[in-house]
């Protein structure tokens, strides 16, 4: 069974600062990884997906990496900002469904 | 564009009540699942659909039932509703299984008294 796992389970870090999250999975036969962001109370919003046969995606100060062989996968956050703050989710796709890591709770102190 | 959009938002049962959560979709894709999270556990997949008349269960599909009469919807039937379906139950749809996108509904704040 797929077990996705994401190190750190929160992190908080000032206003400026550049971060990394990471997110590790125990199986490689994967179609894709998206990673989410979860506001309190709120629903999943897609953040990027990367295809399995990409190594990275990047839409503005985001870029996330995947490498296959290895399990893992980062989530880059450049120039972090207030308004970051929120829980960060990773998932992958395998089969029928999405596996989904317990994700990483980010504060961004201004 | 509505996207994904799951009916009530909150709801307050009592144990061994029976209710159906809605979720619809207007992105014409062919799969759908329902989620549901809790606190250190991420979310676990309860029963996902490939296509209207095919269902198929999840990880954790005791108490749940579901079906897939038309592409747009997807209810969740809670049986006789338990204090362990507490949670948080989200529906995504997606053109397949594998993706290559899953879209996400707002979710819906169960509590079981």
């Amino acid at each position: 069974k797929q077990e996705v796992t994401q190190i750190p389970a929160a992190l908080s870090v000032p206003e400026g600062e550049n971060l990394v999250l990471n997110c590790s999975f125990t199986d490689s036969a994967i179609y894709n990884l998206q990673w989410f962001r979860q506001d309190p109370g709120k629903g999943l919003t897609s953040l990027l997906l990367i295809q399995s046969s990409q190594r990275e995606q990047t839409s503005g100060r985001l870029n996330a990496s995947l490498d296959k062989s290895s399990g893992r996968s980062t989530l880059y956050i450049a120039a972090s900002q207030p308004g970051d703050s929120a829980t960060y989710l990773c998932a992958v796709s395998e089969g029928n469904q999405f596996y989904f890591g317990t994700g990483t709770s980010l504060t961004v102190i201004p | 564009n509505a996207g994904v959009t799951q009916t009530p938002k909150f709801q307050v049962l009592k144990t061994g009540q029976s209710m159906t959560l809605q979720c619809a979709q207007d992105m014409n894709h062919e799969y759908m699942s329902w989620y549901r999270q809790d606190p250190g556990m991420g979310l676990r997949l309860i029963h996902y659909s490939v296509g209207a008349g095919i269902t198929d269960q999840g990880e954790v599909p005791n108490g749940y039932n579901v079906s897939r009469s038309t592409t747009e919807d997807f209810p969740l039937r809670l049986l006789s509703a338990a204090p362990s379906q507490t949670s948080v139950y989200f529906c995504a749809s997606s053109y397949g299984p594998g993706g290559p996108e899953a879209f996400f509904g707002q979710g819906t704040r169960l509590t079981v008294v």
